[in-house]
This record gives structure tokens, C-alpha cells and sequence, in this order.
């Protein structure tokens, strides 16, 4: 019962490092996406990937590259990461069904950017 | 003023007790409406989808109000274990990406 894993579960950077978040999921999703969370803020949608070898931007996609290396991975690259970045983030996915669309979410990457 | 807005609490009430909050839309196209549970540091898990008619289960009933453009939660005989934040989801139906989650309302059981 995976379901949607992600790593690392921390993580702390300096400015301008790299680093690329992984996230799998195993219950043939088609869709999935990336978040982040900050305080009072809610979820905000970076990007998303609405099938294999097909991304989007979301609301907040600066800074940010995905890859969706097959149906069961979608990656999210930080080139240089800025303080701005710090956030925990969440990756998702959901069944391509237009009307339910609910998400199940990894546990999370707790990341701080120095 | 914010797609989707939620009163951030914390609301603070006693074993037992019955709560509600309110959550609104601004996005009259929005279609599919849903809670989120989200416990400290943890992901959100759903806890119910809100269907037009309204719905319940068990303690938990939601509702949808159109003309308002509003959805309600509302907890009866509240358990300890309900202490979380709760996050109002709203989805336009015609875009896989138009998920808006609220910021959030914060339930706190107290004995």
C-alpha cells in the first residue's frame, strides 16, 4: 500500500544549490502534480503533468522544472535554489476522471534554503 | 479577494460538541467541491467529497450552496481525534489543473 512516495523527507540547501525531488506513485494514476505549502497560504500548484510525457505550468512554476520520466515518476528540479523556496512540498496524483479528480498526496519534503 | 477563503480558526471546542465552518468560491464554473483532512505535518488525506444534494458520513456532513456559493462542514459528537486542519477543495470541471485549495480551518478538541 505505497500509494504516492516522495523523497527526500528533509532537506536543507545553501543559495544557488540544485536538487531534484522525486516522487512515484503506484496506483496507474495519470495525472500528477506538484505543490508547495507555506504558512496561512494553503497549497499552491506549481506543476502538473495531466499524462505521461505531457507537463504543465501551475500557479507558481518559477524556479521550477518537472520531468514525468514515465506514467509512474514526476520529478521537480530546483537549478538554484533561493530562500524564497523554502516550503514543504507535496507531490500528488489522481485518476484522469474529470469530475472526482481526488488527489493522494506523498507524506511530503520538508526543505530550507539558507 | 481569494478564489477560495476559509475562516482559519482555530476553533476551539470541547469532547463532544458539534462545529461548523463555512468555506466560499468565487468561481461560479467551479464543479467538484471536497474537505481535505490535514493533520501537523502530515499530507492532506480526503475526507469527503461535497456532492450537490448534500452528504453525510457517520459524524461528518457537508453541504453545497450554489446560489451562495459556499460549502459547509459540519462535525457532531466531536472526538479528540478530530483536531486537524481542514482545507476546502474547489475544481472547475473543464481543467485537469483548476484544483484550488483554501488556506485552511483549524479544529482543536479539547477534553
Amino acid at each position: 500500500n505505497a500509494g504516492v512516495t516522495q523523497t527526500p523527507k528533509f532537506q536543507v540547501l545553501k543559495t544557488g544549490q540544485s536538487m531534484t525531488l522525486q516522487c512515484a506513485q503506484d496506483m496507474n494514476h495519470n495525472s500528477m502534480y506538484w505543490y508547495r505549502q507555506d504558512p496561512g497560504m494553503g497549497l499552491r500548484l506549481i506543476y502538473y503533468s495531466a499524462s505521461e510525457g505531457t507537463t504543465d505550468k501551475g500557479e507558481v512554476p518559477n524556479g521550477y522544472n518537472v520531468s514525468r520520466l514515465n506514467k509512474r515518476e514526476f520529478s521537480l528540479r530546483l537549478e538554484s535554489a533561493a530562500p524564497s523556496q523554502t516550503s514543504v512540498y507535496f507531490c500528488a496524483s489522481s485518476d484522469r476522471d474529470r469530475v472526482s479528480n481526488i488527489q493522494y498526496f506523498g507524506a511530503g519534503t520538508r526543505l530550507s534554503v539558507l | 479577494r481569494k478564489e477560495v477563503e476559509q475562516d482559519p480558526g482555530p476553533f476551539n471546542v470541547p469532547e463532544g460538541a458539534t462545529v461548523a465552518f463555512n468555506c466560499t468560491y468565487s468561481n461560479s464554473a467551479s464543479q467538484s467541491f471536497f474537505w481535505y483532512r490535514q493533520d501537523c505535518r502530515k499530507e492532506p488525506k480526503l475526507l469527503m467529497s461535497v456532492y450537490s444534494s448534500g452528504n453525510e458520513d457517520g459524524r461528518f456532513t457537508a453541504q453545497l450552496n450554489r446560489a451562495s456559493q459556499y460549502i459547509s462542514l459540519l462535525i457532531r459528537d466531536s472526538k479528540l481525534s478530530d483536531s486537524a486542519t481542514y482545507l476546502c477543495v474547489v475544481k472547475e470541471y473543464s481543467s485537469a489543473s483548476k484544483i484550488i485549495f483554501g488556506s485552511g480551518t483549524r479544529l482543536s478538541i479539547r477534553p
